[in-house]
């Protein structure tokens, strides 16, 4: 079993919707969940964190993480074109990350 | 304003030569990771420093060396290039604690 398990997609929304990405992960001392996107060929850029259970809002973006069931999500709110992008939800602890395979989403017009 | 560097962004070189990419970063980071990374595919972790004169190995075999004799400064050394190590590396910095990583802009490295 992987560590950290995406759906690879691509996930399709029209633009203005939202954008549901979820991620588990088997690692039940996993400590530090995070959201990154990345654009294709760029390197990944750090959206959002979250370390407790709950929903955490930030913009647009909302991060929710409920450890019982190990998994983290994150939604988009009002998707933009701008969006586009594959979305990485690495675990693990203050010194080591897993990254997984990523979600890509593609925003239609 | 990218805080991390990394040259060069692209490298085309020959089979058998040696290679250095260079990391550094101006946060006074303690944690610096190289994450090779192959289109569409996921990041492998292949080496990574808590500190100075401290390296481990990541998950990926990996016949890449890195040193940290400073802690702005992560090069990573191929001795010996070969066309199966064609692909991205990235290298990322995080401050001491539960924080994320910030990634360089990557150098995408092709071995003819």
């Amino acid at each position: 079993q992987k560590e950290v398990e995406q759906n690879s997609g691509p996930l399709s929304v029209p633009e203005g919707a939202i954008a549901s990405l979820n991620c588990t992960y088997s690692d039940r001392g996993s400590q530090s969940f995070f959201w990154y996107r990345q654009y294709s060929g760029k390197s990944p850029e750090l959206i959002m964190s979250i370390y407790s259970n709950g929903d955490k809002e930030d913009g647009r973006f909302t991060a929710q993480l409920n450890k019982a069931s190990q998994y983290v999500s994150l939604l988009i709110r009002d998707s933009q074109p701008s969006d586009s992008a594959t979305y990485l939800c690495p675990t693990g602890t203050a010194s080591k990350l897993t990254f997984g395979t990523g979600t890509r989403l593609q925003v239609t017009l | 304003e990218a805080d991390i560097y990394q040259t060069p962004r692209y490298l085309v070189i020959g089979t058998g030569k040696k290679i250095t990419l260079e990391c550094s970063q101006t946060m006074g980071h303690d944690k610096m990771y190289w994450y090779q990374q192959d289109p569409g595919m996921e990041l492998h972790l292949i080496h990574y420093s808590y500190g100075v004169n401290s390296t481990e190995k990541g998950d990926l075999s990996s016949e890449s060396t890195v040193s940290r004799i400073r802690t702005e400064h992560f090069p990573l050394t191929l001795e010996s290039a070969r066309p199966s190590h064609t692909s991205q590396y990235l290298c990322a910095s995080a401050p001491p604690g539960n924080y994320g990583y910030t990634f360089g802009s990557g150098t995408r490295l092709t071995v003819v």
